[in-house]
């Protein structure tokens, strides 16, 4: 069982539609980032949790360190968000970075 | 935050080639990580690389397989040698995350065997 969960694995929206992102942990952290893919393979970072809320514009990240959970929220989806999501967590006992395997997102218009 | 450029993008390859995937960061790092994202899975650390000293390969990955260059604080290489179909991933270099820096990572090579 991965260390860092994220569901759902694939989802499909149309535009205007809120989304939810999960991310689930089963290890101690000292801080969790949220990624974004583009098609061609290359990486941002959207966000760097390590409690709260936090939120950039249309998106926005939770964290509740006691259930071991995150959220990543799109308000009104755009098809430019279509992507892949990656939930990555700081683990802390040897500073390694653990990732989920992504949400693809697809936002049609 | 850094700016790091990594080449080639892509790549179709023979099997039984070598692929040499560089790395160019625009301010000088400490480390420089590569990462290997297999299709459907989750990103996978291959090796973290200083300056000056070898390569420290994880667990499943080995130096006559993934040799890697350091030779100074703002360039890498990893080179996937003898290639497999095995091998067809995106390649990802990165840096030590810090803060909120937009861009850890490269743009990512995405390598096919055939």
């Amino acid at each position: 069982k991965n260390e860092v969960e994220q569901s759902p694995q694939n989802l499909t929206a149309q535009e205007g539609e809120f989304i939810t992102i999960n991310c689930s942990y089963s290890v101690g952290i000292s801080a969790l980032h949220w990624l974004q893919q583009h098609p061609g393979g290359g990486i941002v970072s959207l966000f760097m949790l390590s409690s709260g809320k936090k939120k950039h514009g249309r998106l926005i990240a939770t964290i509740n360190i006691q259930e071991k959970h995150s959220s990543l929220h799109i308000t009104a989806s755009h098809p430019r968000d279509s992507a892949v999501y990656i939930c990555a967590a700081l683990r802390n006992r040897d500073d390694k970075i653990i990732f989920g395997k992504g949400t693809r997102l697809h936002i049609l218009p | 935050s850094a700016v790091i450029s990594q080449k080639p993008s892509r790549d179709i390859c023979q099997r039984g080639t070598s692929l040499t995937i560089q790395c160019q960061v625009d301010s000088q790092v400490t480390m420089m990580f590569w990462y290997r994202q297999q299709p459907g899975q989750s990103l996978t650390l291959i090796a973290t690389a200083n300056q000056g000293s070898e390569a420290t390969y994880e667990s499943g990955f080995v130096i006559d397989k993934f040799p890697i260059s350091r030779p100074n604080l703002t360039f890498s290489t990893l080179t996937v040698s003898n290639m497999s179909p095995e091998d067809s991933s995106i390649y990802l270099c990165s840096v030590e995350w810090t803060g909120e820096s937009v861009a850890f990572f490269g743009q990512g090579t995405r390598l096919t065997v055939v």
